[in-house]
């Protein structure tokens, strides 16, 4: 079966801080991956998505890059962060061909910036 | 743009009853829609999804009801437990080729009383 892991689970970094937050994938081959923000009582928003190793569409202007190293490994990066960046982040995958649209979510990262 | 909201922020049920949850979409060319719950601190899950070819899909005590002449998506669940509280989201997608690239509502949150 098929399973995502996405750490740390919360995390407090200060404003100018980098960032890094990793995602694997197991059980699938050549996943779609995406990396979402949830802001508090709110739905979520798509940041980036990839559909193979080093491909990698962002879809709102930010102060995050993403990264996919490997075919089941998306890491979502800051170099300096902002307190704007603060919100719980969430991976996932999602197979590819046909009626692929449906995702696996990993946990989550409570991601705090003072 | 497209948009897609949920008519009521919360809801509270007793526990035994049936729970409906209400979603609208603005965007005609959505053609699949998906349920997701998403319990504190955790991923959302997925629960259900339905096809614009269909009118009605049916779960395990859930069920999806998708009006396109109104553009207006339901989530019955059947005898609502204290498992069922969390936060509902719909999501709509347009094409297969979008590929997970839902567009979220911001939830509906779902409180059972025992």
């Amino acid at each position: 079966s098929q399973t995502i892991h996405q750490w740390p689970a919360t995390l407090v970094q200060p404003v100018g801080s980098p960032l890094s937050l990793e995602c694997t994938v197991e059980g699938t081959s050549n996943p779609n991956l995406y990396w979402y923000r949830q802001a508090a009582g709110r739905g979520l928003q798509l940041l980036f998505y990839s559909v193979g190793i080093g491909q990698i569409s962002s879809e709102v202007p930010q102060n995050l890059s993403a990264s996919r190293p490997q075919d089941r490994q998306f890491i979502l990066s800051s170099k300096k962060l902002l307190l704007s960046d603060s919100g719980f982040y969430l991976c996932a995958w999602s197979d590819t061909g046909p009626l692929n649209e449906k995702l696996f979510f990993g946990s989550g990262t409570q991601l705090s910036v003072l | 743009g497209e948009s897609v909201g949920l008519h009521l922020p919360t809801l509270s049920v007793q526990e035994g009853d049936n729970s409906i949850i209400n979603c609208a979409y603005s965007n005609s060319a959505s053609d699949y829609f998906i349920w997701y719950k998403q319990e504190s601190g955790k991923g959302p899950q997925f629960i259900i999804d339905i096809r614009s070819n269909m009118d009605k899909r049916q779960g395990q005590r859930v069920t999806v009801l998708l009006n396109k002449t109104v553009k207006h998506l339901s989530l019955q669940i059947a005898a609502t437990q204290p498992g069922d509280s969390a936060v509902y989201f719909c999501a709509e997608n347009i094409g297969s080729t979008n590929a997970g690239k839902s567009t979220f509502g911001d939830g509906t949150t779902l409180t059972v009383k025992p």
